[in-house]
């Protein structure tokens, strides 16, 4: 039971550059969650997705797209990247939407130069 | 707007010392509260939550937080820290009126004194 594990661990990449994070889940939860934590601002809600099918913006969805590719599965693809996406990336994932516990991966460190 | 703030960036604290978080929210109903824990390099991990009944609340790792409706504050104790509680602390609440999204404060980083 590995809980929610995010690929890659590590990125660095120029300005202009695409990517895909991959985040899965093995806890058989229905909703899913892209967060970015930025030094002195706490997490802020990217995209989510209450159930398989569904995927809805958070606080701060510009410059993101993301995929729920099954109910193991929500990607996050930056399109064009730019230094101002340089942050630390969290998905989580909760049993259901109505305030469960979220259950955080490790996180992706994505730097843009 | 709804928001959540820790006063506290950062906190030192020596070892065996008790340790109070402060952590207040902007919401006219009562929300569901949280903390959580991170240490460094790793994800998220909840430390206890807030949904309604009993005020006090006990949570992992020896923590409690105590909800005060009236100060609009959930902030967390712990009676006497250990090294290993060294981390950084989120507060977080679910609105009913946002489909329960967390918003989360800026974080706590907490300092162990040998």
């Amino acid at each position: 039971n590995a809980g929610v594990t995010q690929t890659p661990k590590f990125q660095v990449l120029k300005t202009g550059q695409s990517m895909t994070l991959q985040c899965a889940q093995d806890m058989n939860h229905n909703s899913m969650y892209w967060y970015r934590q930025d030094p002195g601002m706490g997490l802020r809600l990217i995209y989510y997705s209450a159930s398989e099918g569904t995927t809805d913006k958070g606080e701060v969805p510009n410059g993101y797209n993301v995929s729920r590719l099954n109910k193991r599965e929500f990607s996050l693809r930056l399109e064009s990247a730019a230094p101002s996406q340089t942050s630390v990336y969290f998905c989580a994932s909760s049993l259901t939407q109505g305030g469960e516990t979220q259950y955080f991966g490790p996180g992706t460190r994505l730097l843009v130069l | 707007a709804q928001s959540v703030t820790q006063p506290d960036i950062h906190i030192t604290v020596s070892e065996g010392a008790s340790l109070e978080l402060r952590c207040n929210y902007s919401y006219g109903a009562t929300p569901y509260l949280f903390w959580y824990v991170q240490s460094p390099g790793q994800g998220l991990q909840l430390l206890l939550k807030y949904f309604s009944g009993d005020t006090l609340v006990q949570g992992i790792k020896g923590f409690e937080a105590e909800f005060k409706r009236s100060q609009s504050s959930f902030n967390l104790r712990k009676p006497s820290v250990h090294w290993s509680d060294a981390a950084e602390y989120f507060c977080a609440v679910g609105l009913m009126d946002s489909n329960y999204q967390l918003i989360w404060g800026a974080g706590t980083k907490l300092i162990i004194k040998p």
